[in-house]
C-alpha cells in the first residue's frame, strides 16, 4: 500500500519555464517532507525539505509547498534548466520514526532547451 | 573525500548463487540503509542500521541478509532465497537521532549497484 504516490510518471517543459511535481500522501504521522532528485545510475541526492507546520520552503530556483488538509505537496522549479533533467523522489518522515524515509515511486523531469 | 563508495557498480551472478554488495562510509554516520530500485519504482528499505551490531528490517527484507560488525560498512548478501534480486541497490547513511521531533537528517547515497541474475 503506497504511502507516499507519485501520479506523474513523467513531465516534460521548456527551459525557463515552471516545472511543477507533485506527490501525495497518505499517512497522517508524516511530519517532514522531502525531495531527492536522480541522475541515472547515480544515486539520489537531497534537493529541499519542508515541516509539516510549514505551508511554503524556498531555496534559490527551488520551492516546495505543503497542503496539509489535502495531504498534497508540490515541487516547483523556476526558471527551469536543462541541467535539472533527472528522477525526482517525493520522501516522507514519520513523527518519532527517526531518520527512516519513505519514497515514491518518482517523477522523470526533462526539461528542453 | 567523504562519502559512501558502493562496489561494484556492475554485478552479475548466476541464479541459485549468493552475492555480498558492499558498501563503506567515511562520514562517520550512525545509521546506514540499503534501498532497492527497480524500474518505475521508488526506493524500498530492505535494512538499516542505527548502530553497529544492531539492524533492523526494513519493508522487503525478505531473502537478504546484512552485518554491521564496523561503523563505517554495512554490507548486504542478497540470498538465493531472494525470488527476484535483479534491480539496482542503493546504500546509504545518516546522523540518527531517534529523533521525536525536528528535521530528519538528511540520508547520503552511494552511486549504486545494478546487480543482474540470470
Amino acid at each position: 500500500d503506497q504511502q507516499v504516490k507519485q501520479n506523474s510518471p513523467s513531465l516534460s517543459v521548456q527551459e525557463g519555464r515552471i516545472s511543477i511535481l507533485n506527490c501525495d500522501y497518505t499517512n497522517s504521522m508524516f511530519d517532514y517532507f522531502l525531495w531527492y532528485k536522480k541522475y541515472p545510475a547515480e544515486g539520489p541526492t537531497f534537493l529541499i525539505s519542508i515541516s509539516s507546520i510549514k505551508d511554503k520552503n524556498e531555496d534559490g530556483r527551488f520551492t516546495v509547498f505543503l497542503n496539509k488538509s489535502a495531504k498534497h505537496l508540490s515541487l516547483h522549479i523556476v526558471p527551469s534548466q536543462p541541467g535539472d533533467s533527472a528522477v525526482y523522489f517525493c520522501a516522507a518522515s514519520e513523527k518519532g520514526g527517526s531518520e527512516k524515509l519513505v519514497f515514491g515511486k518518482g517523477t522523470k523531469l526533462t526539461v528542453n532547451p | 573525500d567523504g562519502g559512501i563508495t558502493q562496489s561494484p557498480k556492475y554485478l552479475f551472478r548466476k541464479e541459485g548463487q549468493n552475492v555480498t554488495l558492499s558498501c563503506e562510509q567515511n562520514l562517520n554516520h550512525d545509521a546506514m540503509y540499503w534501498y532497492r530500485q527497480d524500474p518505475g519504482q521508488g526506493l524500498r528499505l530492505i535494512y538499516y542500521s542505527q548502530i553497529v551490531n544492531d539492524f533492523q528490517k526494513g519493508d522487503i527484507a525478505e531473502g537478504y541478509s546484512v552485518s554491521r560488525e564496523k561503523k563505517e560498512s554495512f554490507p548486504l548478501t542478497v540470498t538465493s532465497a531472494q525470488k527476484n534480486p535483479t534491480a539496482f541497490y542503493l546504500c546509504a547513511s545518516s546522523r540518527w537521532t531517534g529523533r521525536t521531533s525536528g528535521q530528519p537528517y538528511e540520508q547520503y547515497f552511494g552511486p549504486g549497484t545494478r546487480l543482474t541474475v540470470t
